[in-house]
């Protein structure tokens, strides 16, 4: 059974960093690529960034382009989301999602259970 | 990239057909065939009802398919069911080499 397990939320300061992990279980991080997806509290789904299942090719959203970075470790099958410089306007419920296929198409299949991101003083 | 463009809200009465429309650009939904739907319930994960266009993953009801004409995608929700309520999101590729989520909609049935 495919389970994507989030960690690594909570509060921080503007300017602060933080890095979310996504644990997969029942497939492999090799064979699909992975997407980050954001949700800002009573708002909709923003894209933010996704890999490929070779690993070689990561791609973002402009809005975090230059401060967030997608990577993962095979041997634990983790994906991770290394957000710095943080800004109130990333406040959001943060969604791991692995895709169909190898290649990133945000075509999510199976979904994380989303970690909560506070940016605030 | 802004959102791509869906009603705010689709009301159908029980076992009526809806359809909920993602209006792009010629440069994201009218460029690719990469565009998928997302079936979102309050407190819960997205689950996707459509991808590529068309088609649907295993186990994902027949009642929903999916199609596109020029710059606009369709989602199409037939023999509609309580269960049917809830936000739905459409998605696309761009040309940017990124991706872009609808404004999304609130299906409600009557």
């Amino acid at each position: 059974e495919v389970q994507l397990l989030e960690s690594g939320g909570g509060l921080v300061q503007p300017g602060g960093s933080l890095r979310l992990s996504c644990a997969g279980s029942g497939f492999s991080l090799t064979s699909y690529a992975m997407t980050w997806v954001r949700q800002a509290p009573g708002k909709g789904l923003e894209w933010v960034s996704a890999i490929s299942g070779s690993g070689d090719s990561t791609y973002y959203a402009d809005s975090v382009t230059g401060r967030f970075t997608t990577s993962r470790d095979t041997s634990k099958n983790t994906l991770y989301l290394q957000m710095n410089s943080l800004r109130v306007e990333d406040t959001a419920v943060y969604y791991c999602a692995k895709d169909v296929g190898y290649l990133a198409h945000n075509n999510n299949d199976f979904w994380g259970q989303g970690t909560l991101v506070t940016v605030s003083a | 990239q802004s959102a791509l463009t869906q009603p705010a809200s689709v009301s159908g009465s029980p076992g009526q057909s809806i359809s909920i429309s993602c209006t792009g650009a010629s440069s994201d939904v009218g460029a690719y065939n990469f565009v998928s739907w997302y079936q979102q319930h309050p407190g819960k994960a997205p689950k996707l009802l459509i991808y590529d266009v068309s088609n649907r993953p295993s186990g994902v009801s027949n009642r929903f398919s999916g199609s596109k004409s020029g710059n606009t995608a369709s989602l199409t929700i037939s023999g509609l069911q309580a269960e049917d309520e809830a936000d739905y999101y459409c998605s696309s590729y761009t040309s940017s080499n990124t991706y872009v989520f609808g404004t999304g909609t609130k299906v409600t049935v009557l």
